[in-house]
């Protein structure tokens, strides 16, 4: 199985910040990697597909980028809305895997 | 407009069969590279890929558990079945079905809503 490792695990911010998010694969994926933000009670929705693309509706302060085996996820300038938990989901090959998750909270 | 729904019972005893349906519509299960997938979530922690069946009856399942999971599909009430047999209160989660398709652009981008199904005697 191909093993994400998500960093970090927890993240501390404050509206207007820039933070970023990591996800390494255990083994190369090219760039088939999803980003997916959860919030409580609430189905994961889905942010970035193919590493870098941005799921139609999702605000341009999201950006992912990355190939191979680190990808990360940017969020621009912090809003109250995007303190959630982010997951990433590799579908290189079977089982797809997701990271661990980040859990943003607000400072 | 794709939908998908879950549905099964929110109680099970260990060693029970768990069966849950998802429900969907705005897609077709007959249409090339269209896939549905089953990922769970325990309390508290991080999702878990559990299972995926496409439009030509290919099926995948997470290793660690592919000798308890089936999931099948009726392309006719656009419903896709999994069955996890020898339930264990490890198993407690929130479980969700999610639209899929052999294109990235298409993969895991709509999602139900989750039903909690919670293993105790």
């Amino acid at each position: 199985d191909i093993q994400m490792t998500q960093s970090p695990s927890s993240l501390s911010a404050s509206v207007g910040d820039r933070v970023t998010i990591t996800c390494r694969a255990s083994q190369g994926i090219r760039n088939d990697l999803g980003w997916y933000q959860q919030k409580p009670g609430k189905a994961p929705k889905r942010l970035i597909y193919t590493a870098s693309s941005l799921q139609s509706g999702v605000p341009s302060r999201f950006s992912g980028s990355g190939s191979g085996t680190e990808f990360t996820l940017t969020i621009s300038s912090l809003q109250p809305e995007d303190f959630a938990t982010y997951y990433c989901l590799q579908h290189n090959s079977y089982p797809y895997t997701f990271g661990q998750g980040t859990k943003l909270e607000i400072k | 407009q794709i939908t998908l729904k879950e549905s099964g019972p929110t109680l099970v005893k260990p060693t029970q069969t768990l069966t849950l349906t998802c429900t969907f519509s705005g897609f077709s299960l007959s249409t090339s590279g269209v896939g549905v997938g089953w990922i769970r979530q325990p309390p508290g922690k991080a999702l878990e890929w559990l299972a995926l069946i496409y439009w030509d009856d290919d099926k995948r399942y997470s290793p660690s558990l592919k000798s308890r999971l089936t999931i099948t599909k009726d392309t006719s009430k656009k419903q896709v079945v999994l069955t996890m047999t020898n339930m264990d209160p490890v198993d407690t989660a929130t479980y969700y079905c999610a639209h899929s398709h052999h294109t990235s652009s298409w993969l895991y981008d709509y999602w139900g809503q989750g039903t909690l199904v919670t293993v105790s005697s």
